[in-house]
């Protein structure tokens, strides 16, 4: 059974830089892709990034200028960085993996989640 | 970017009755590059369908789903207690590739 664990920073200052990393478990990165989705408390979600088994990236043009994702394979892990974080960047954040054979590429597995709160 | 349009916003029904959640897109796309989505509070999202009718693994057969031109629709057969949630279509694509409705609140009457 394949099982994302993520981890990070929960409380961070404005300017700051967010680093969470998702461990993949029971599975491989291999011939998937591995995305990064927030959700503001009470809001809908919003797709920051993803990053194949290959290492290329696709990011939100709304964040790319501060958006990275990098990719671990001989840990199984995948992370994101977000800099230059304000208040409007407090969120859930959600690590899931992609279906890269279908054309939805839906995600089928996620991580638990992680409220990240950015505030002096 | 493609806009995905959910409609209701809140669907209030009773255990046992029929909902029928809709998402339009804007511009239109291929359901191909459509999927479904539940969400319950304090949990991560759960896919449902994806290429607009295909049942995830381990979803049961009361979720359906089917597309016509721009539409694409979620119906719950019979509602159990356990449906009550947030529903969310997505859609890949052209930048940003990932988009996502606003979210069908379905709630008990």
């Amino acid at each position: 059974q394949v099982q994302l664990r993520q981890w990070g920073a929960g409380l961070l200052k404005p300017s700051e830089t967010l680093s969470l990393t998702c461990a993949v478990y029971g599975g491989s990165l291999n011939f998937y892709s591995w995305t990064w989705i927030r959700q503001s408390p009470g809001q809908g979600l919003q797709w920051i990034g993803e990053i194949d088994h290959g290492g290329s990236t696709n990011y939100n043009p709304s964040l790319k200028n501060r958006v990275t994702l990098s990719l671990d394979t001989s840990k199984n892990q995948f992370s994101l960085r977000l800099s230059s974080l304000t208040a409007a960047d407090t969120a859930v954040y959600f690590c899931a993996r992609g279906l890269l054979t279908l054309a939805a590429r839906p995600l089928d597995y996620w991580g638990q989640g992680l409220l990240v709160s950015v505030s002096s | 970017e493609i806009v995905l349009t959910q409609s209701p916003g809140t669907l209030s029904l009773s255990p046992g009755e029929r909902a029928t959640l809709s998402c339009r897109a804007s511009p239109s796309v291929s359901s191909d590059y459509l999927a479904w989505y539940q969400q319950k509070p304090g949990q991560a999202p759960r896919l449902l369908i994806f290429g607009a009718s295909t049942r995830a693994s381990g979803i049961p057969d009361r979720f359906s789903g089917t597309a016509s031109g721009a539409e694409s629709t979620l119906t719950i057969s019979r509602l159990e207690p356990e449906d009550f949630a947030v529903y969310y279509c997505q859609q890949y694509g052209s930048s940003p590739e990932y988009t996502f409705g606003q979210g069908t609140k379905l709630e008990i009457k």
